[in-house]
């Protein structure tokens, strides 16, 4: 069974402040990553993806992968209290050319 | 900007009744996908669709549902016999290429009773 696996919170940073937001993944083979935001009773936005180990920045978003740790993470610098809504992980898996496995999503609040 | 859309936001439906969920994807974007999500729950894989036929489905997909694509702008999904636990928030997704670069639809509400 394939799992992403996302701490639910909620997570609670200080306006301006740097969030951290983890994601872990079982399958090992999985190729594609993504991080959507969910503000509640909305639909999943596109915050970013990343394909590769390392490193990709987007403003202030810098999304973070570890295939060998199986490990992607999500950092928003200068938090606003606009960012206050749920990430959620994505992961394409090996075996898959189309579908997501989702984790649950962690709470993000972002306080002034 | 282009946007997925999807009606009607909200059924209420009785069990064992038919819905069908429309959406209009974006115009120039090729692969379609149904997702839901129950209440406080995880998103699932529902479908996705390409060149006028399913490209995958989870086995949530059963001969319970079914999609269709039955001019130029609309995709459908068509949930037969109602169950309380269909209940939930159906997404119509779209993307360019067969990524996870989705493109969401608001959402259709479907409370089962």
């Amino acid at each position: 069974q394939k799992e992403v696996e996302q701490n639910s919170g909620p997570l609670s940073v200080p306006e301006g402040a740097i969030a951290s937001l983890n994601c872990t993944y079982s399958d090992r083979g999985s190729q594609s990553f993504f991080w959507y935001r969910q503000y509640s009773g909305k639909s999943p936005e596109l915050i970013m993806f990343i394909y590769s180990n390392g490193d990709k920045e987007d403003g202030r978003f810098t999304a973070q992968l570890n295939k060998a740790s199986q490990y992607v993470s999500l950092l928003i610098r200068d938090s606003q209290p606009s960012d206050s809504a749920t990430y959620l992980c994505a992961v394409n898996p090996m075996d898959s050319n189309y579908q997501l496995i989702w984790g649950a999503g962690t709470k993000l609040i972002i306080k002034p | 900007e282009p946007e997925v859309t999807q009606t009607p936001s909200h059924q209420v439906t009785q069990m064992g009744q038919e819905v069908i969920l429309r959406c209009v994807p974006i115009s120039n974007h090729l692969y379609f996908y149904w997702y839901r999500q129950i209440l406080g729950q995880k998103v699932e894989f529902l479908v996705s669709f390409y060149n006028n036929e399913i490209s995958e489905k989870s086995e949530i997909f059963d001969d319970q549902f079914s999609v269709e694509r039955p001019d130029g702008s609309n995709f459908t999904l068509k949930i037969r016999s109602t169950k309380l636990e269909d209940s939930a928030m159906y997404f119509c997704a779209s993307s360019r290429a067969p990524t996870g670069e989705l493109f969401f639809g608001e959402g259709s509400r479907l409370t089962v009773l």
